[in-house]
């Protein structure tokens, strides 16, 4: 299996630009998650899907973030408009929540910077 | 609310030295205890993981973790550190939620030095 893919893996974009982030889970896990990494805050959980039904978006930051999981093999993360302290690594993660073992896998992460 | 809390924001030991990377956590009902480990540049990689069973586990490229109950500990451990070792590792534990949802530590940056 090649892993969760995230797609761009770099992304430079300018304030005010609408920006989109794309993640493949392993095939067959149920439950997909996004993760925003910055040395000030840490690893922060964004918003979790089980069998594509968004679960929990209280880690949203605000209305800017959007996120979107169509089918089983694909969630795009969404920020419009882009601002300069969104520049983070972003994470996607995926799961089978079923096997009760819980453990995610993540992808390479996608480095958002917004100038 | 299950949280985990990880004491030491880094960690340095020699190489061939033993290491141990400490995590505590609170919860409600049976843990589910998880590590991984980040390397510059990289996604989190799973090590290892506690369920049931025997108190120590063993995970990947030599890492092993003891389950403390009474402690409500799982520290990682192991035995001879290697300069490859050095990298971020954080502790989770399973959301009370039971939706696959982790609750992860702030991480511990392990330095080895030659």
């Amino acid at each position: 299996d090649a892993g969760v893919i995230q797609s761009p893996r770099h992304e430079v974009t300018e304030m005010g630009q609408e920006v989109t982030l794309r993640c493949k889970p392993i095939s067959g896990h149920n439950s997909l998650f996004w993760y925003r990494q910055t040395m000030m805050r840490g690893l922060e959980l964004l918003i979790y899907f089980n069998n594509n039904v968004p679960i929990d978006d209280s880690g949203m930051p605000e209305d800017r973030f959007s996120a979107k999981m169509p089918n089983a093999s694909f969630s795009t993360l969404k920020i419009q408009p882009s601002e300069p302290r969104d520049s983070a690594v972003y994470f996607c993660a995926s799961s089978f929540q079923l096997a009760a073992t819980y453990e995610q896998y993540f992808g390479p992460g996608t480095r958002l910077t917004v100038t | 609310a299950q949280s985990v809390a990880q004491p030491e924001d880094q960690v340095n030991v020699a190489e061939g030295n033993p290491l141990t990377v400490k995590c505590t956590y609170s919860v409600s009902g049976n843990p589910y205890l998880f590590w991984y480990v980040q390397y510059p540049n990289r996604g989190l990689q799973f090590l290892l993981k506690y369920i049931t069973g025997d108190n120590l586990v063993k995970g990947s490229y030599g890492f092993e973790a003891e389950f403390n109950k009474s402690q409500t500990s799982f520290h990682l451990k192991k035995p001879s550190a290697l300069v490859s070792d050095s990298a971020l590792y954080f502790c989770a534990v399973r959301d009370a939620s039971n939706t696959g949802k982790l609750i992860f530590g702030q991480g511990t940056t392990l330095q080895v030095k030659p």
